[in-house]
């Protein structure tokens, strides 16, 4: 079965760079979702889309920006990244929105040196 | 704001053996939902079980059971038969209907002793 696509899997950036996350939903699922998971952390959930809406916002840096696309596919955009950014980076997608089952993809990992 | 405690940090068992993992949480609303991921050392997250909390009716997935206890707003995982592949880091998470954020628990590590 498909599952959900990451890319990059691995990303390594200076600070004060900027990095674009990109995540392809599981086909005919139309939310998508954006973790971050810090070292020795659970995973804090940053902002979602329904429909190429925003439907929920978490804790997310004003320097984060995210949006979905047509195709259904998001991207997460960061800006003047900062060490504490690094972390592992989830995209996750349902069928429908609240109280359906997240499908995880595998994650970007981001370092920030 | 919801919050999902998960008080054993790390857990251990034999293999073979039957592991409960504890989760409570926090909120001051009746209809939500409630999971279990399993995040193993690939870092994967796996969705294990999930509950919905009108179901009175305790979730079940093969060697996986949840113990729903909605008046003491409790979520614990039930493991029988553990296996190696069952090592893990596992997440209670909760969601709020209408929501579209999952809130996560700290986390408990599991080992599975062979």
């Amino acid at each position: 079965a498909a599952g959900v696509i990451q890319s990059p899997r691995h990303l390594i950036k200076e600070k004060r760079e900027t990095a674009t996350l990109k995540c392809y939903p599981i086909p005919r699922h139309d939310t998508v979702y954006w973790y971050q998971q810090g070292p020795g952390q659970d995973p804090q959930f940053l902002i979602s889309f329904y429909e190429k809406m925003q439907s929920d916002k978490g804790s997310i840096p004003d320097r984060f920006s995210a949006q979905q696309f047509s195709d259904y596919h998001s991207e997460l955009n960061m800006s003047s990244l900062e060490l504490g950014d690094s972390a592992l980076y989830f995209c996750a997608s349902s069928p429908q929105g609240s109280g359906t089952t997240q499908y995880f993809g595998p994650g970007t990992r981001l370092l920030v040196l | 704001a919801q919050t999902v405690t998960q008080s054993q940090p790390e857990m251990s068992v034999q293999e073979a053996e039957t592991v409960t993992l504890s989760c409570t949480y926090d909120t001051s609303e009746s209809d939500y939902y409630l999971f279990w991921y399993k995040q193993p050392p690939s870092r994967q997250m796996i969705l294990v079980i999930r509950q919905e909390a009108y179901k009175q009716q305790n979730a079940t997935e093969n060697r996986f059971s949840v113990n729903f206890q909605k008046a003491a707003k409790s979520f614990s995982l039930k493991i029988s038969d553990s296996q190696l592949g069952d090592a893990a880091m596992y997440f209670c998470a909760y969601e709020e209907k209408g929501a579209q954020k999952l809130v996560f628990g700290q986390g408990t590590r599991l080992t599975i002793n062979p």
